[in-house]
């Protein structure tokens, strides 16, 4: 069974721009959930997605949003660049569903750098 | 706020020695508990986790943890470390309500030398 694929694994972008990046989560899995890491904040939960909907969002701005499309795969963007967004981005999966006890499966992270 | 403390960033041990990561949480009701493992720039691996039941339980690579509801801590432990042990450890806990957000504590690296 294939894990969570995640890509881009590694980006540069510039101050300004736009990224999306990309999840596909374990077959079967409806729940998908990312997560930013950094040396200074450790990891933070960014939004959670589950059949289509968003189900629980963390604290950050709004230049941060998310979608997931019926096949459960899930995009998130970040708008206008900013050098502390530059993280490891994790995205995690999960049954979602009469499986509350389940453990999240991680991807091996996009990470974004912003000069 | 709910939270997760992992009090040592850093905890060094000799090969063949038995190793402790300690944790504690503060999560309202009975949360579900997780410790997960991260090698350089990879993602996270799940080790084991407590929902219910007994206190002690047994995970990936011969790891356990014990669960104490009274301090609320869930520290992980291994008998005998390996240097092929040497990562990133992170504890986590999720309310059982809301599926798929983790609360994670910072992190502990763990070194073993041979």
């Amino acid at each position: 069974k294939a894990g969570v694929t995640q890509t881009p694994r590694y980006l540069i972008k510039t101050r300004g721009q736009q990224v999306t990046l990309s999840c596909s989560p374990i077959s079967g899995h409806r729940s998908v959930s990312w997560y930013q890491q950094t040396p200074g904040q450790g990891l933070q939960f960014l939004f959670e997605y589950f059949s289509e909907t968003q189900r629980n969002k963390g604290n950050f701005p709004g230049r941060f949003s998310g979608r997931q499309f019926s096949n459960s795969r899930s995009e998130m963007n970040v708008s206008t660049l900013e050098l502390g967004d530059s993280a490891l981005y994790l995205c995690a999966s999960s049954v979602g569903t009469g499986d509350s006890t389940g453990e999240l499966f991680f991807g091996e992270g996009s990470r974004l750098t912003v000069l | 706020a709910q939270s997760v403390a992992q009090p040592e960033d850093q905890v060094n041990v000799a090969e063949g020695n038995p190793l402790t990561v300690k944790c504690t949480y503060s999560v309202s009701g009975n949360p579900y508990l997780f410790w997960y493992v991260q090698y350089p720039n990879r993602g996270l691996q799940f080790l084991l986790k407590y929902i219910t039941g007994d206190n002690l339980v047994k995970g990936s690579y011969g790891f356990e943890a014990e669960f104490n509801k009274s301090q609320t801590s869930f520290h992980l432990k291994k008998p005998s470390a390996l240097v092929s042990d040497s990562a990133l450890y992170f504890c986590a806990a999720r309310r059982g309500s809301t599926l798929g957000r983790l609360y994670f504590g910072r992190g502990t690296q763990l070194t073993v030398w041979p």
